[in-house]
């Protein structure tokens, strides 16, 4: 069965350390792969769009990597701040802008 | 330039009632979907349409839920009766089209709450 994995329910950091999420997809052949960040009450917010013929993808603190070998994508955040607290969702397409979103990280920056 | 908007933002209703829900997308913006999210859970699409057609509801529970876009702008979703199962939060989204890499612009979500 197709599966989208993102590594933990919550992850906890403290504030200027790097956050590093991950997201595990099976069963999946993704064009692309999108990270959105969604706070609550709140509809989720576009952050970065990764190619399958892209390795990396950068906007400002943030970085986005894309091995579809693995079948993996991270997603780091640098010098995390407290206002970087939100749940963040990974969400792959497979074609014709269906997304299929994973169940999201709820990340907690500690000042 | 306003979000994509939808409303009611809440809705609390006994099961069996009838509930719908409005969407106004950005303006120009081609392709509306809507989707469901229930707690910890990320969206699921409900329903995609291009313009005023309906290209993708293979994942709407056609006996209960119905959707229109008429005029290809506004959009309603509808359940008929609802069930204690269809609380969740229903995202409407829309984007300028649906070729492979449009990002998608999301409203706030009406939660639904079915007692």
């Amino acid at each position: 069965s197709q599966k989208i994995e993102q590594n933990s329910e919550a992850l906890n950091i403290q504030e200027g350390k790097t956050a590093t999420l991950t997201c595990n997809y099976t069963n999946y052949s993704p064009a692309y792969l999108q990270w959105y960040r969604q706070d609550p009450g709140r509809g989720p917010v576009f952050l970065l769009l990764i190619r399958e013929n892209e390795k990396e993808k950068r906007k400002e603190r943030l970085k986005v990597t894309f091995d579809t070998t693995l079948k993996q994508s991270l997603f780091h955040i640098t010098a995390s701040q407290p206002a970087d607290s939100a749940t963040y969702l990974c969400a792959l397409s497979t074609g014709a802008n269906n997304l299929f979103f994973g169940t999201g990280t709820r990340l907690t920056v500690i000042p | 330039e306003a979000g994509v908007v939808q409303s009611p933002r809440y809705k609390i209703i006994e099961k069996k009632q009838p509930v719908a829900f409005w969407c106004n997308p950005i303006s120009g913006h081609n392709t509306l979907y809507w989707y469901r999210q229930n707690l910890g859970q990320g969206p699921e699409l409900l329903i995609r349409y291009e313009n005023e057609e309906a290209v993708d509801d293979s994942q709407l529970p056609k006996d209960r839920f119905s959707a229109e876009r008429l005029k290809g702008v506004d959009s309603t979703l509808k359940i008929q009766p609802a069930e204690l199962g269809d609380s969740a939060v229903y995202l409407c989204a829309s984007s300028l089209d649906s070729s492979q890499a449009d990002i998608q612009y999301f409203g706030a979500g009406t939660r639904l709450s079915v007692l």
